[in-house]
């Protein structure tokens, strides 16, 4: 079926550096691509949305980059920091349906 | 003030009983949902309410009924509770159906044993 998927289960960054952390989709339909955020023992929170016919978008932070060529996502962190790890998942969402997630990318930001 | 509430957090409970999960949205949502994630930390919509109406129901065994009362609330009743039940219970709320940002409860980490 169609689905979002992540390159790497876990990333490790020492702080202060950047972090990139990729998903591939394969939903041509989509009209939103999104990256959650899931801290140990909390529920996902929403850190960026683009729209399917843009290819970046800019946040505080945080940059999402889409290329739709090859379907694929990314989310960058600058200057990532100790409160950046979590699990990051990206998602895809058409009007009217729900958010269908990605596996999660655990990052890990070392001091 | 809490957004997305849901109790309780863990509820440990044996196979076969019932069970309920509640949830209440305090952001004046339209649509609220209910997500599984499992051990593996994968997250899958179980079912969607938009203005207490059942919008989605993703393939989830008639063991599950979800309940709305009104906008702000949407329950999670669970029958016969099996094994593979056990997981994190998500409820969320949206302005809207299709949103990009849904705000999350803190999840009901159910261990049927």
């Amino acid at each position: 079926g169609e689905s979002v998927g992540l390159h790497l289960p876990t990333l490790s960054v020492q702080e202060g550096d950047n972090s990139i952390i990729n998903c591939a989709y394969s939903n041509s339909a989509s009209d939103y691509f999104i990256w959650y955020k899931q801290e140990s023992g909390k529920g996902p929170q929403f850190i960026i949305d683009i729209r399917s016919n843009m290819d970046k978008r800019q946040g505080q932070r945080v940059t999402v980059l889409l290329n739709k060529t090859v379907k694929h996502l990314s989310l960058q962190i600058a200057a990532t920091q100790p409160g950046d790890s979590a699990v990051y998942f990206c998602a895809e969402t058409r009007s009217g349906y729900a958010l269908n997630f990605g596996k999660g990318t655990s990052l890990l930001v070392t001091p | 003030d809490t957004a997305v509430s849901q109790t309780p957090k863990y509820l440990v409970t044996q196979m076969g009983n019932d069970k309920s999960i509640k949830c209440e949205q305090n952001l004046g949502h339209d649509t609220m949902y209910w997500y599984k994630q499992d051990s593996k930390k994968f997250l899958k919509i179980m079912f969607s309410y938009n203005n207490k109406e059942l919008i989605i129901n993703e393939t989830v065994p008639n063991r599950f009924s979800p309940k709305s009362p009104d906008k702000a609330h949407l329950n999670l009743h669970i029958n016969s509770l099996e094994l593979g039940d056990s997981a994190v219970y998500f409820c969320a709320s949206s302005q809207g159906e299709g949103r990009t940002e849904a705000f999350f409860g803190q999840g009901t980490r159910l261990t049927v044993v």
